[in-house]
């Protein structure tokens, strides 16, 4: 199964927002309200951020939230700061192919 | 509090077998709606998912790798065990397992690196 779409790299300045991408297909974003998002730290396992396309768990900045809209899912970080430089993933449930994992983003604090 | 951990070979040769274990504690894989998820990670790459199985033993492959998984659970010794046949260099990565449960894998192991070389 193919990986869901990501852009390679986004960069912005303490204080701004930013928006990461997820597309997929009618198979998987499409058809779940069960995408979510994954922050990875160099040397670190990833950490759940968002669940089911827009919840927070516990713990986890409101700065962070997510949307979808037809085949594609967005994480977007509010008030970009330096401790947010990491790797996101996102994820959907893809009915029986299991679940299938973004390409992954760099986020770069400028 | 969930806690996971993976164990198994850091070093297997090409064509042979790779069984990884994990062991669980502060869920139980009885529960309704919860699983345990494995993921794999190259070095330098992006998540892979891999497979997954349910309380209620239902399993998922990823479909590219489905020929070559197997996933099992151990209620009673809050185990899951990932087997992957034929290995080559190309699955030299950290595998990771996690609880899973309303869609999203949470939390995940510290994850084991599994080289494979001859």
């Amino acid at each position: 199964q193919s990986a869901l779409t990501q852009p390679a790299s986004v960069s912005g300045s303490p204080g701004q927002s930013i928006t990461i991408s997820c597309t997929g297909t009618s198979s998987d974003v499409g058809s779940y309200n069960l995408v979510s998002w994954y922050q990875q730290h160099p040397g670190k396992a990833p950490k759940l951020m968002i669940y089911e396309g827009s919840k927070r768990p516990s713990g986890v900045s409101n700065r962070f939230s997510g949307s979808k809209s037809g085949n594609t899912a967005s994480l977007t970080i509010s008030g970009l700061q330096a401790e947010d430089e990491a790797d996101y993933y996102c994820c959907s449930y893809a009915g029986s192919r299991g679940d299938v994992f973004g390409t992954g983003t760099k986020v770069t604090v400028l | 509090q969930i806690t996971l951990k993976e164990s198994g070979p850091t070093l297997v040769k090409p064509t042979q077998t790779l069984t990884l274990t994990c062991t669980f504690s502060g869920f139980s894989l009885s529960t309704s709606g919860v699983g345990v998820g494995w993921i794999r990670q190259p070095p330098g790459k992006a998540l892979e998912w891999l497979a997954l199985i349910y309380w209620d033993d239902d399993k998922r492959y990823s479909p590219s790798l489905k020929s070559r998984l197997t996933i099992t659970k151990d209620t009673s010794k809050n185990q899951v065990v990932l087997t992957m046949t034929n290995m080559d260099p190309v699955d030299t990565a950290t595998y990771y397992c996690a609880h899973r449960r309303r869609g999203a894998v949470d939390p995940w192991g510290q994850g084991t690196l599994v080289t494979v070389s001859s």
